[in-house]
């Protein structure tokens, strides 16, 4: 079983819509999580932070983190064709940052 | 401020020629690493530094070796390069050793060994 496992897409929604990215790990103990944008052929850039079980809202982004069935998910409202990227989840498990784990990522396709 | 560079951007190996990746930062952190991107198979590590004189390794540690040179800079050197090592190689850094610290990208590197 892969540490952070995540759809690989893509995912195509219409813009204007809703999209929701997914990913689930594995180390019950992870303390962090991230998520990130990667544009094509760029490096990847910051999206959300988070650490306690909930929603967390940043605009158009929230991040959603439910420890006990080990998923933590981003929604992208009203997706704009500039939200077309790839975004990868990061958790930071147990054993502390020197163990942080990427997963695969998600593409996302938003369809103007 | 440039944030987190790398050089070169851009590099063509035959097998078995030697390089090295260099990283360096301006954001005062103590935390460095080098990651490799592969398609589908998403940001591995290969070595990190915890801070200044520190390295240690990382899930893909093999045929490479690195040199914290200083708190700035970080380089990752390939002694003898193998098509298998034909990737994107991204430097990272992090204020410091904290689970909440969040990680800064330099705009990576693309190796291509022939």
């Amino acid at each position: 079983q892969k540490e952070v496992e995540q759809n690989s897409g893509p995912l195509s929604v219409p813009e204007g819509a809703i999209a929701s990215l997914n990913c689930t790990y594995s180390d019950r103990g992870s303390q962090s999580f991230f998520w990130y944008r990667q544009y094509s052929g760029k490096s990847p850039e910051l999206i959300m932070s988070i650490y306690s079980n909930g929603d967390k809202e940043d605009g158009r982004f929230t991040a959603q983190l439910n420890k006990a069935s080990q998923y933590v998910s981003l929604l992208i409202r009203d997706s704009q064709p500039s939200d077309s990227a790839t975004y990868l989840c990061a958790v930071v498990p147990s054993g502390g940052y020197q163990k942080v784990t990427f997963g695969t990522g998600t593409k996302l396709q938003v369809i103007p | 401020n440039a944030g987190v560079t790398q050089t070169p951007k851009f590099q063509v190996l035959k097998t078995g020629q030697s390089m090295t990746l260099q990283c360096a930062q301006d954001m005062n952190h103590n935390s460095m690493y080098w990651y490799r991107q592969d398609p589908g198979m998403g940001l591995r590590l290969i070595y990190y530094s915890a801070s200044e004189g520190t390295t240690d390794k990382g899930e893909v540690p093999n045929g490479y070796n690195v040199s914290r040179l200083n708190k700035r800079e970080f380089s990752l050197r390939l002694e003898s390069a193998a098509p298998s090592q034909t990737s994107v190689y991204f430097c990272a850094t992090i204020p410091r050793l904290a689970v909440q610290e969040t990680q800064y990208f330099g705009p990576g590197t693309r190796l291509l060994v022939l």
